[in-house]
């Protein structure tokens, strides 16, 4: 699976937009960009997904490049419980013969203050 | 929506010691995935299940073992325990007609004294 590079932290006001970038520059054609979060010590959260179109759900958008090599997850309206990390994924998509498993990199720990 | 179950939430083990670990997949998903988080690390897979079969093999020590069963339940056997085996085991399960959109659970977190 292609690597990703994520920043360490970032700060976001609450109410404002948090927007996480991920950068994923050897992505293959066939790899979709995946977005968790973990809440401290908690689950791995799914938040969203994308091939190469932009995609939207109730808890995020997801931005793509035209290119793929990097990818933008938009929380519109952060608030203190969106405080986590969160991790930028790439994985293989369906029928693949390779495994699906999640490689977890470092994320990025969003800190959303008052 | 019915979510990924766990048992134990929490385990406290001896050195060498055996420990089992569950975990119940959301209903009708065929897909189980194990990962382990140890303390100030990101989770890293050990090994999933797909029809029962294993599908896919990380970094799993060879004194652990799994297996999925004709329920869809999943089990982690740990033996001879260690004291860096203490970690959070998260369970998390998948369909493959759905696309393999893995979902956790809320783990288990072991402890080896």
């Amino acid at each position: 699976d292609a690597k990703t590079t994520q920043p360490t932290s970032m700060d976001c006001a609450e109410g404002r937009a948090a927007n996480l970038p991920c950068n994923h520059s050897t992505i293959s054609g066939n790899e979709y960009v995946y977005w968790y979060r973990q809440i401290h010590s908690q689950g791995p959260q799914y938040i969203i997904h994308g091939l190469k179109n932009n995609e939207t759900n109730e808890m995020a958008s997801l931005i793509i490049t035209e290119d793929r090599k990097s990818s933008t997850l938009i929380l519109p309206h952060a608030t203190l419980r969106d405080t986590a990390v969160y991790y930028c994924i790439v994985r293989v998509g369906r029928n693949s013969n390779s495994g699906y498993a999640l490689n977890f990199g470092k994320g990025t720990s969003l800190l959303v203050t008052p | 929506a019915a979510g990924v179950i766990q048992s134990p939430r929490h385990l406290i083990k001896e050195k060498r010691e055996t420990a089992t670990l569950k975990c119940y997949p959301i209903p009708r998903h065929d897909t189980v995935y194990w990962y382990q988080q140890g303390p100030g690390q990101d989770p890293q897979f050990l090994i999933s299940f797909y029809e029962k079969m294993q599908s896919d093999k990380g970094s799993i020590p060879d004194r652990f073992s799994a297996q999925q069963f004709s329920d869809y339940h999943s089990e982690l056997n740990m033996s001879s325990l260690e004291l860096g085996d203490s970690a959070l085991y998260f369970c998390a399960s998948s369909a493959r007609l759905l696309g393999e959109t893995q979902y956790f659970g809320p783990g288990t977190r072991l402890l080896v004294l």
